[in-house]
Formats: C-alpha cells, structure tokens, sequence
C-alpha cells in the first residue's frame, strides 16, 4: 500500500513570491492534516480535513496561507506572498475516519530567500 | 491548553546502553499518547501508542507507560543500536470539541548511537 505521497520534496524561492505545496493521502483515509515544522521543532497543526471540509484551520495564518481539498482526496497548500520566515518543513499526514494513528509523508522543505 | 514536554536532546548513547527518553503531558481528560520516530530524510513514523492510563505500548523493543498520575509517558528501550539513531517525538492526541485527534507534539530529542 502507497504511502502518504507529498511535492515537491525541496523547494527554494525568493521572499514574496508564490509556492505551492500538493499531499496525496491514502487512500480511503478521509481526514488529512497540514502540519508546520519549525527546525529543531515538533509539527503543529495548520489544518485538518474531514473529506472536503475544514473542521479546524484556527492555527492556519489566513492572511497569507490557504488551502483547498476539493474532492475529498489530493490537498494543496499555497504562501502567497511567502516570507523569510516560512522556512520550515511542511508535513501532511492522514488518517482513517474514527481512527487515532495519523500516517505521516515525507514533508516538503521549504527556503525562502 | 494542552502541552506536551520531553528531554531536550541530543542524547548520545553506546550501542546496547540502556535508553530512557522523558516526557510529560499537561492535558485536558484523557487523551492518548503516542511516540513517533523520524529517521534521517524521512516522515514521521508511529513507534508506539497507549489509549488509556496503565497501558503499556511497546514495540521493536521500544516500551512506554502511560502513567496518569505522574502525567508521563516515558520511552525506554533495554539496548539501543546503531539503526536507532533518529529524533524522537511525543505527542498527545487533543479529546475534545474541535481539537479531537489533532496531535500536539514535544519538540523532539535527537538520539545518536555509537558502535
């Protein structure tokens, strides 16, 4: 079985410009989570999906980050404009409704200059 | 709100040394505890779970307690070796209203062995 699949694994841009982050979760899991990880950090969570909803993007900074899981599945996760500061690893993991053990991706590190 | 806090690393260790890594919870109810490893260049992966206080998770040698009244969930492991070197996470699992099943994370403890 796939594993939770996320690009790109590496992404370098300059402060101020776009970037977009895609998870794909596995399948027949329909919650999945966003999470932040600052170097030498824990995750935090930014969002969390219940097939297409939103039940939690209270720590989620929505002036700038936003994200969409349109049909219940794949995820995107968009800094417009980025910042020095988003430079951190952003993980996605999912999990089987009812279900406690949340199944992690690689992550995809980010470097803003 | 809900916290976890554990050791702060690095933890340098011989191979077959006794491993103890420390953690505590300040929690809301009763949430479940979780470790999770994460091997060099690659995602967070489950070591081990407890959903209830005195349960025991174990595996691949790793065990921790789920201990209410210390609020602790300590990971140990009798004899550590080289494929082991990895940062370690504690987590609780949030239990109620809208923060149900999101994971709260410690901050993570390298761990390094030597042969």
């Amino acid at each position: 079985e796939a594993g939770v699949v996320q690009s790109p694994r590496y992404k370098i841009i300059e402060k101020k410009q776009p970037v977009a982050f895609w998870c794909n979760p596995i399948s027949g899991h329909n919650t999945l989570y966003w999470y932040l990880q600052n170097l030498g950090q824990g995750p935090e969570l930014l969002i969390r999906y219940e097939n297409e909803e939103a039940v939690d993007d209270s720590q989620l900074p929505k002036d700038r980050f936003s994200a969409e899981r349109l049909k219940g599945v794949d995820s995107t996760l968009k800094i417009q404009p980025a910042e020095l500061g988003d430079s951190a690893v952003y993980l996605c993991a999912s999990s089987q409704g009812g279900q406690e053990t949340q199944y992690f991706g690689p992550g995809t590190r980010l470097l803003v200059l | 709100g809900n916290s976890v806090t554990q050791m702060e690393g690095p933890v340098t260790l011989s191979e077959e040394a006794f491993l103890t890594i420390n953690c505590t919870y300040t929690a809301t109810g009763y949430p479940s505890l979780f470790w999770y490893v994460q091997y060099p260049g690659e995602g967070l992966q489950l070591l081990l779970k407890a959903t209830k206080a005195d349960d025991k998770g174990s595996n691949k040698g790793f065990e921790a307690t789920y201990r209410k009244e210390t609020t602790s969930f300590h990971l140990e492991k009798g004899s550590v070796q080289v494929s082991d070197s990895a940062v370690y996470f504690c987590a609780l699992s949030g239990n109620y209203g809208g923060s149900q099943g999101n994971l709260i994370f410690g901050k993570g403890t390298k761990l390094s062995v030597k042969p």
